[in-house]
């Protein structure tokens, strides 16, 4: 079972405003995923890191940014949101190694109004 | 590009019946496939996964299965549950180490 934590679970927000989106996990992983979820879409890689103070850009390009100071923390931060950054955000972890399986958090729901 | 894909959006099936989802894909390189389970407003859900190595893989009610010359892989599960009502997505990795690509995901209904 994964011990992975995302903060906060539901969001709705203002246009313009700055926000943080936290993901915390407890086992230890070296590499960190966020991914972007719109209804009946696949997964989109938007960030990840592969350990502290490594951190890369995905496959969707995203205005967001990532940070990666500690081995357990890899908050999401959007300066200034906008409508079009409303989806799901979903971040997971995995050990490094060969063929590795990745562990989701419970996402965060944001609504920018 | 899409190089995972899930062709049915959804699937209804009758409880206590097999549940047969499919994903097919085009990058050779992948070698590692994975099914994850998905409740509306939460994270998927590692099910089970195969290496290409292998054809066929089960845990309890799961089966996933691999046609590798067809590309090709299949989620089985028997018997189906209304609880098991939920978006599948399959996935996979290989080329580019541990970063997955996801199919659009399968929506299954179990009805009672």
């Amino acid at each position: 079972e994964a011990d992975i934590y995302q903060t906060p679970r539901y969001l709705v927000i203002g246009t313009g405003k700055k926000i943080t989106l936290e993901c915390s996990q407890t086992m230890g992983h070296d590499k960190m995923y966020w991914y972007q979820q719109d209804p009946g879409m696949e997964l989109h890689l938007i960030h990840y890191s592969y350990g502290v103070n490594s951190t890369e850009k995905g496959d969707l390009s995203s205005e967001s940014t990532v940070s990666r100071i500690r081995t357990e923390h890899f908050p999401l931060t959007l300066e200034s949101a906008r409508p079009s950054h409303t989806s799901q955000y979903l971040c997971a972890s995995s050990e490094r190694g060969y063929q590795e399986t990745q562990y989701f958090g419970p996402g965060t729901r944001l609504l920018v109004l | 590009d899409q190089q995972v894909k899930q062709n049915s959006p959804s699937l209804s099936v009758q409880e206590g019946r097999i549940s047969i989802l499919n994903c097919d894909y085009t990058n050779s390189m992948f070698d590692y496939f994975l099914w994850y389970k998905k409740y509306p407003a939460e994270g998927p859900t590692f099910l089970i996964s195969i290496s290409s190595i292998k054809d066929k893989n089960e845990d309890g009610r799961f089966t996933v299965f691999l046609n590798k010359s067809a590309k090709h892989l299949s989620l089985h599960i028997v018997p189906s549950q209304p609880g098991d009502s939920a978006v599948y997505f399959c996935a996979a990795s290989g080329f580019s180490g541990s970063r997955l690509t996801f199919g659009e995901g399968t929506q299954l209904t179990v009805n009672p």
